[in-house]
């Protein structure tokens, strides 16, 4: 149990189709980033958001669009999606004093057919 | 590109210390020296993170090199639940994203 709770836990789109993922963290976590991870492959900076406004973005289209709520909840949006998606998404999460590091989720596993 | 170089694996026995070793040679003055494993089917977990001095936690130790161009962390009792891929990462505090690599596969035998 590390605080941050990703939902759901695996989902299954088919192609083309819309995705929302969703996270929920810690009080006070004021940074949120999501990461997306292949089969085998170590995790891939999608974005980050800092008191509910982007500031980082990694090598993504901009299909994939997000959101972070005062709440310490955030979203992953993926339009259009390709088979390529198909991915463990992982939020992670920091608050502003913290000297140790992002806090992940278990993630989302997406599965585009 | 990440800018560490990592085992792709590993093998230890229950009950040995573990010593992961990652090279930096890139490393600028400002970017620390992470370490975050990711036990299967869950996220990456923070374990230790040096700027240039060793650093002990409860669950490792870090040792960074004089030059700081590599580092070792070292698990010293390591369990079967030690087994995990394990990233070093270099970075500024307070970036905006973890460059991960392909990590180390640890694998803590019986």
């Amino acid at each position: 149990e590390t605080g941050v709770t990703q939902s759901p836990t695996h989902l299954i789109k088919t192609r083309g189709q819309q995705v929302t993922l969703r996270c929920s963290s810690q009080s006070g976590h004021n940074t949120v980033s999501w990461y997306q991870q292949a089969l085998g492959q170590g995790p891939q900076f999608i974005f980050q958001y800092y008191r509910e406004e982007e500031n980082g973005r990694g090598n993504f289209p901009p299909r994939f669009s997000g959101l972070q709520f005062p709440n310490y909840s955030s979203e992953l949006n993926v339009n259009a999606l390709e088979l390529d998606d198909s991915a463990l998404y992982l939020c992670a999460t920091k608050s502003d004093l913290a000297n140790y590091g992002y806090t992940f989720g278990s993630g989302t596993r997406l599965t585009v057919v | 590109d990440a800018k560490t170089t990592q085992p792709t694996s590993m093998d230890c026995a229950e009950g040995r210390a573990a010593n992961l070793p990652c090279n930096h040679s890139t490393i600028s003055g400002n970017e620390y020296v992470y370490w975050y494993r990711q036990i299967h089917s869950q996220g990456p977990q923070y374990i230790i993170h040096g700027l240039k001095n060793n650093e002990t936690n409860e669950m490792a130790s870090l040792i960074i090199t004089e030059d700081r161009k590599s580092s070792t962390l070292i698990l010293p009792h390591a369990t079967l639940r030690d087994t995990a891929v394990y990233y070093c990462i270099v970075i500024i505090q307070g970036a905006q994203k973890l460059v991960f690599g392909q990590g180390t596969r640890l694998t803590i035998n019986p």
